[in-house]
């Protein structure tokens, strides 16, 4: 079975510092890891992905995220923060066999103020 | 191009009627999944379709809640006799393929209320 935890429900930070928001994962093979973007009243927004090779990617709107294996987790970020960043935002896993559909996180909300 | 949509975009209804939801998926997507985001909670996986394969119906909830998929396009997800636990949001997402390496792109979600 594959899970994901997103151990806060909101984050806090003042524009221009930087931001992270945690996540980890539990899967029985390899995992492939997406963080996704939620604006009110949108659908989600594709961030990011780690599929396989360097543990740090860079996706849109200036967000990274590291994927650390021993720790399993996969933690999003970003340099320095937007008051637009302000949003819901989710992690997800899958297993690199086994069910298709994505297994995300409860989301954790971000408000960046200025 | 344009994105994945669904119909209608919001839903109220009366407890124990049927309700018809509809998604189109970004052309030449393969994959089409569905999804439920009920208030302050995060995505619960309902069902998945691939090409002509029997789809992945693990996550439906109960036997009320059914989908097709036509033509390999256009997908409908049907929920009979609704009960008032079943108001939440319902997203669709299509990726190029099954393969776990796409990501998924997703809809606005229909908002379904049952009073």
């Amino acid at each position: 079975a594959q899970s994901v935890a997103q151990p806060e429900d909101q984050v806090n930070v003042a524009e221009g510092n930087p931001l992270t928001v945690k996540c980890t994962y539990s899967v029985s093979g390899n995992p492939y890891l997406f963080w996704y973007v939620q604006y009110p009243n949108r659908g989600l927004q594709f961030l990011l992905k780690y599929i396989t090779g360097d543990n740090l990617v860079k996706g849109s709107y200036g967000f990274e995220a590291e994927f650390n294996k021993s720790q399993t987790s996969f933690h999003l970020k970003k340099p320095s923060a937007l008051v637009s960043d302000s949003a819901l935002y989710f992690c997800a896993v899958r297993e690199d066999t086994g069910r298709r559909a994505l297994t995300f996180g409860s989301g954790t909300r971000l408000q960046v103020q200025p | 191009g344009a994105g994945v949509s669904q119909s209608p975009s919001n839903k109220v209804t009366e407890k124990g009627k049927d309700v018809e939801l509809r998604c189109d998926p970004i052309s030449g997507h393969t994959a089409l999944y569905w999804y439920r985001q009920s208030l302050g909670q995060g995505l619960e996986f309902l069902i998945y379709f691939q090409g002509n394969s029997a789809p992945d119906k693990s996550g439906l909830p109960s036997d009320r809640f059914s989908a097709e998929r036509t033509g390999g396009s256009v997908s409908t997800l049907t929920i009979q006799r609704t009960q008032q636990e079943d108001s939440a949001v319902y997203l669709c997402a299509s990726s190029l393929s099954s393969g776990g390496r796409n990501e998924q792109f997703f809809g606005p979600g229909t908002r379904l209320t049952v009073l």
